[in-house]
């Protein structure tokens, strides 16, 4: 089945510096993936969407300078988050959508990363 | 964004018995898909169940069966014999293929079932 993995799965930083997140899609090329951020006992809010070669099409009320996206590969995406504070501090989950193959409703989930600013 | 609303923060059900969550949402569109995600303690996201508006027949995949009906917006998870294994949150999704498709996620139900 389709694999995503996410490194790194935990994270700890101090507050002003940035972090980059990887989102890999492990046996499928990834036309299309998503970002979102899970604050604890809440739900999955989508930060934005990124197609490979594109810029990220972001959520209303998401800072796009804050949080980078780059998808420069059908297998790889990235969500850097810069300038870190306290704030940032949630888990950061990514979904993969194989256009290419896939059914057009499957998204396949990375296992999240939990990422802690100080 | 899409609006998907679920009711019932927390429900507990007692092992081998049967529940069912709620799931409502909001939209003006014919074409989308609906579905149910279990995210148990280690987080990830695994998919329950999907239906697709246009299919009037609701989804079954074992356990697991669903009561959609579109007129009313209303999306419930059926969870027949209840194991312990099934303790987890559950999310409610809802996703426009034609918008892209990005998935919009209810709030959750933390579901527990108990021995």
């Amino acid at each position: 089945g389709a694999v995503v993995s996410q490194h790194p799965s935990w994270v700890i930083c101090k507050s002003g510096t940035s972090v980059k997140i990887e989102c890999r899609s492990l046996d499928f090329q990834a036309t299309t993936m998503f970002w979102y951020r899970q604050f604890p006992k809440q739900s999955l809010m989508l930060m934005a969407t990124s197609n490979e070669g594109s810029k990220a099409t972001y959520e209303q009320g998401v800072e796009k300078d804050k949080f980078l996206i780059n998808h420069a590969s059908l297998t790889l995406s990235t969500l850097t988050v810069t300038s870190a504070h306290p704030e940032d501090s949630s888990f950061y989950i990514c979904s993969a959508r194989d256009g290419l193959a896939g059914p057009g409703w499957a998204q396949y989930f990375g296992p999240g990363t939990r990422l802690l600013v100080l | 964004a899409q609006t998907v609303t679920q009711s019932q923060p927390e429900m507990s059900v007692q092992e081998a018995e049967t529940v069912t969550l709620s799931c409502t949402y909001d939209t003006s569109e014919s074409n989308y898909y609906l579905f149910w995600y279990k995210q148990p303690p280690s987080r990830q996201m695994i998919l329950v169940i999907r239906q697709e508006a246009y299919k009037q027949q609701n989804a079954t995949e074992n356990r697991f069966s669903v009561n959609f009906q579109k007129a009313a917006k209303s999306f419930s998870l059926k969870i027949s014999d209840s194991q312990l294994g099934d303790t987890a949150m559950y999310f409610c999704a809802f996703m426009n293929p034609n918008t892209g498709n990005q998935f919009y996620f209810g709030t959750g139900t933390s579901l527990t079932v108990i021995p």
